[in-house]
């Protein structure tokens, strides 16, 4: 069976610093990944996903995450973070063949001033 | 506007009511999913209908259904209402039966309230 495990529930950090959102899976067959992320009070937004070739993929808003097979993990990063980063960010595997997409319990990014 | 429209996006009710949650997909998309968003429990898969058919079920209980109709778009019926039924219900969308290749699309969700 598919799972997913987003070690940190809550993350504070400063604004224009680093942040790492961490994301493991298990799986005992190929996977596709996600991650989403949940402003206040709206619904989940695609941020970027992992389906096939590249490990590294990244978003357009700065964000990028790398699939580590051997580690079973897909980190999110982001080099600065801004106030507007605020939110919660999910991650999510769905194994091939499975039929739906299993979320972790998300991680709320805190940005302060 | 990610193209997955829900409705009503707020709903408040009484226990032991009967709602509908209406979901109209992306165009073009076959796949509809429906998920329960609640504190305590995360986000939960309940079901997810592909082109009519019901194509996988996860932890939707015997007092909620739900269909998908020949435009594709999507009802989830809940009745005898709990109060712990109140939670956030998102829709979600996909070209095929899978996330290939463009990963599911939410719609922004309906907030059901149950007092």
């Amino acid at each position: 069976a598919q799972s997913v495990t987003q070690l940190d529930s809550q993350v504070p950090v400063f604004e224009e610093a680093p942040v790492e959102l961490r994301c493991n899976y298990s799986s005992s067959v190929s996977v596709y990944l996600f991650w989403y992320v949940q402003y206040p009070n709206q619904g989940l937004q695609l941020l970027l996903k992992y389906l096939s070739g590249s490990t590294l993929v990244e978003s357009i808003n700065g964000f990028e995450a790398e699939f580590n097979k051997s580690q079973t993990s897909f980190h999110l990063r982001k080099p600065s973070v801004h106030i507007s980063d605020t939110a919660e960010y999910f991650c999510a595997v769905i194994s091939q063949g499975a039929q739906k997409l299993v979320f972790g319990q998300g991680t709320r990014l805190t940005i302060n001033p | 506007d990610s193209g997955v429209t829900q409705t009503p996006k707020h709903l408040i009710t009484a226990t032991g009511q009967r709602v509908t949650l209406r979901c109209s997909p992306r165009s073009g998309d076959l796949s509809v999913y429906w998920y329960q968003q609640s504190l305590d429990q995360g986000l939960q898969f309940l079901i997810q209908y592909y082109n009519g058919e019901e194509r996988a079920k996860g932890n939707i209980l015997e007092r909620f259904s739900a269909q998908q109709f020949p435009d594709l778009h999507s009802e989830l019926n809940l009745s005898s209402l709990e109060l712990g039924d109140s939670a956030l219900y998102f829709c979600a969308s996909s070209v095929g039966k899978g996330p290939e290749p463009y990963g599911y699309t939410f719609g922004s969700g309906t907030r059901l309230t149950v007092v």
